[in-house]
C-alpha cells in the first residue's frame, strides 16, 4: 500500500528556517515524481514543484521559484520542503504528492502539515 | 501564467446530476484530472486522464472533454459529494502544472 506520511504541525516565526518532511513507502521511491502542494487558509490548491529522486531533477512553479526548496534523501525515501525565511504569508497547509506516470495526475496525497507562521 | 477557470459553486439537489466545467488553453493537448476535498481532509482523485475512474471512486462520477472545455459530472448528487472539486492539468509544455480555482457543490 502506498503512503505519504507527512511531518507534524509547525508553530515558526517569522524569518525563522523551517523544513517540513514527507515519507514515501509501499512503492520504489526513487522511480515516481513527488511534489509539493499549498493551500492557504480558506483557500484553492497551488502547485509549488516537483521532484524525481532517481536523479533530483526538480522542477518550481514560477510562483514560487526561489521562495522554496525541494530536496528528497533516498537512502529514507523522504522528501522536503524548506524555507530560509518564513513570512507571515506561508501560513498554510502543505500536502505531498506523488504524481502517476501515465497521466502527470496526483494518485496520491499526504495527510497534509499546517505551517503557522504568527510573530 | 497559465491559469483554469471553474464556476465558484455549484448547488444540486439530492439525486440530481451536477456539471462542474474546467476551462484552460491547453486542452485537449493536455489532460484533465479531478480531485475532492471534503471540509478538514486531504484531496482524493475522483477522475483521472480526463475520464478514467481510479478503483474505488463511485460509478456517479465521470469526466468528459470537448475543446477546450473538461467537465466533471456527478450523477444522481448524494450528500456525501458536498465538497469543493479542484481540476488539474499541465502547461502546454507539460513540466509545469496548475490547478483550477475550485469549485464548491452544495447538496441542498
Amino acid at each position: 500500500e502506498v503512503q505519504l506520511v507527512q511531518s507534524g504541525a509547525e508553530v515558526k516565526k517569522p524569518g525563522e528556517s523551517l523544513r517540513i518532511s514527507c515519507k514515501g513507502s509501499g512503492y520504489t521511491f526513487t522511480r515516481h515524481w513527488i511534489g509539493w502542494v499549498r493551500q492557504m487558509p480558506g483557500k484553492g490548491l497551488e502547485w509549488m514543484g516537483i521532484m524525481y529522486p532517481g536523479d533530483s531533477e526538480t522542477r518550481y512553479s514560477p510562483s514560487f521559484q526561489g521562495q522554496v526548496t525541494i530536496s528528497a534523501d533516498k537512502s529514507i525515501t523522504t522528501a522536503y520542503l524548506q524555507w530560509n525565511s518564513l513570512k507571515a504569508s506561508d501560513t498554510a497547509i502543505y500536502y505531498c504528492v506523488r504524481r502517476q506516470e501515465s497521466a502527470h495526475d496526483f494518485e496520491f496525497w499526504g495527510q497534509g502539515t499546517l505551517v503557522t507562521v504568527s510573530s | 501564467s497559465y491559469e483554469l477557470t471553474q464556476p465558484p459553486s455549484v448547488s444540486v439537489s439530492p439525486g440530481q446530476t451536477a456539471r462542474i466545467a474546467c476551462s484552460g488553453d491547453a486542452f485537449p493537448k493536455q489532460y484533465a484530472h479531478w480531485y475532492q476535498q471534503r471540509p478538514g481532509q486531504a484531496p482524493v482523485l475522483v477522475i483521472y486522464k480526463d475520464s478514467e475512474r481510479p478503483s474505488g471512486i463511485p460509478e456517479r462520477f465521470s469526466g468528459s472533454s470537448s475543446g477546450t472545455t473538461v467537465t466533471l459530472t456527478i450523477s444522481g448528487v448524494q450528500a456525501e459529494d458536498e465538497a469543493d472539486y479542484y481540476c488539474q492539468s499541465a502547461d502546454n509544455s507539460g513540466t509545469s502544472y496548475v490547478f483550477g480555482t475550485g469549485t464548491r457543490v452544495t447538496v441542498l
